[in-house]
């Protein structure tokens, strides 16, 4: 059973769009949900990630929206740049587990110049 | 301050053949989780620590063992490498439970022939 849901695939942008990746949740137990970034050859880094507290998150071009009630958020990436092509993975989790995160299959972005 | 480090960076196996993976992270960290990365599949956790002497399975952990003798080190051991562990590793630690501020190592990337 797959626990996190992450649309599209792949995602083809031009320079300065907004590209959006979606993701949805089943577990109502999840309370932390964080964006990964991951370049060609290198480890997820930790881009941005959320509670569900708030429903929008902004750090610099990347802002997540969150509904508690969809059991829904996504990314969305303010003014592209070539330099954001990379693989985006969401991710959830729980403080009352011990298991770290469970992860969407990513979305494989490139941003045309 | 290396953060999470992992080696090798590649290795090539025949089918059968045992190694570790070594993981080993400077941050303190009690959590240390590890998970593979396969295509299409984002990452997929296979044992998970929450602190010296005390590890357990994660939702692939068939093939392989893992201990924690010291907070920094958690390595992972294939018992008898099979061409379905082609793959690459991650190793990732955290300060807090449910994988909040989750970082991970640059991944061993993994053939069995």
């Amino acid at each position: 059973q797959q626990q996190v849901k992450q649309s599209p695939q792949s995602l083809i942008v031009q320079k300065g769009g907004i590209p959006i990746i979606n993701c949805a949740y089943e577990n109502t137990a999840f309370d932390y949900f964080p964006w990964y970034q991951q370049f060609p050859g290198k480890g997820p880094a930790l881009l941005i990630a959320i509670r569900p507290d708030v429903s929008e998150k902004k750090e610099g071009r990347f802002t997540i929206s969150f509904n508690k009630s969809a059991k829904q958020f996504s990314l969305h990436i303010m003014d592209s740049q070539p330099g954001d092509s990379a693989t985006y993975f969401c991710a959830a989790g729980w403080g009352g587990g011990a298991d770290g995160l469970t992860f969407g299959k990513g979305t494989h972005l490139i941003i045309q110049p | 301050n290396a953060g999470v480090t992992q080696t090798p960076k590649f290795q090539v196996l025949k089918t059968g053949q045992s190694m570790t993976l070594q993981c080993a992270q400077d941050m303190n960290h009690e959590y240390m989780s590890w998970y593979r990365q396969d295509p299409g599949m984002g990452l997929r956790l296979i044992h998970y620590s929450v602190g010296a002497g005390i590890t357990d399975q994660g939702e692939v952990p068939n093939g392989y063992n893992v201990s924690r003798s010291t907070t920094e080190d958690f390595p992972l051991r294939l018992l008898s490498a099979a061409p379905s562990q082609t793959s690459v590793y991650f190793c990732a630690s955290s300060l807090l439970a449910g994988g909040r501020e989750q970082y991970f190592g640059p991944g061993t990337r993994l053939t069995v022939t």
